[in-house]
């Protein structure tokens, strides 16, 4: 089925380790960001892309890095774990923001990631 | 900044009966849209229902429907002849592209139940 897919769906890291999460999508979706949820804030957005070869910084970046070197990926990279960066992380893609027809975004099904 | 308050943190409903869940917002924006998005446990965020902003009508899908007060900066959830099935988390989000940033800001969200 088309949509948006993340992997991996359960992560367990230390503190200090590196990783990526991946995300790709099949809907030649423009727009592609990530947002983290965590008990009570809802979701936040960290990065976000308007396309490929671009990026830009979401509400809570530090510690997160992204690059969009295609349309169908975007992974973001965890630099160096952290014990806060415990949380829920989506990906979501959607059509080009200028085009309004049925204009919504699809989201993944999400990462738990765990840092120890 | 665009901030989105659902004040409700739970809401309990009998099956077959009708609730309404709240969401306000404030922005400065005269053109945006605005979501509601169901999670249940399977962590799988689903679109409900979007408005959008010029369209005076309210949006309507099967036994959702939204009262959109633009003016007042309301945006409520009402779910017709509640089913087992609509127990979940329901986050109101908005849509911005403020400050040259796409991004959804979301509510802390509204955990449904329903009753047998």
């Amino acid at each position: 089925n088309a949509g948006v897919t993340q992997t991996p769906k359960f992560q367990v890291l230390k503190t200090g380790q590196s990783m990526t999460l991946q995300c790709a999508q099949d809907m030649n979706h423009e727009y592609m960001s990530w947002y983290r949820q965590d008990p009570g804030m809802g979701l936040r957005l960290i990065h976000y892309s308007v396309g490929a070869g671009i990026t830009d910084q979401g509400e809570v970046p530090n510690g997160y890095n992204v690059s969009r070197s295609t349309t169908e990926d975007f992974p973001l990279r965890l630099l160096s774990a952290a014990p806060s960066q415990t949380s829920v992380y989506f990906c979501a893609s959607a059509r080009d923001q200028f085009l309004t027809t049925n204009y919504g975004y699809t989201f993944g099904s999400g990462t738990r990631l765990t840092v120890v | 900044a665009q901030t989105v308050t659902q004040s409700q943190p739970e809401m309990s409903v009998q099956e077959a009966e009708t609730v309404t869940l709240s969401c306000t917002y404030d922005t400065s924006e005269s053109d945006y849209y605005l979501f509601w998005y169901k999670q249940p446990p399977s962590r799988q965020m689903i679109l409900v229902i979007r408005q959008e902003a010029y369209k005076q009508q309210n949006a309507t899908e099967n036994r959702f429907s939204v009262n959109f007060q633009k003016a007042a900066k309301s945006f409520s959830l009402k779910i017709s002849d509640s089913q087992l099935g609509d127990a979940a988390m329901y986050f109101c989000a908005y849509r911005t592209t403020q400050g040259g940033s796409e991004k959804l800001v979301f509510g802390k969200g509204t955990k449904l139940t329903v009753n047998p």
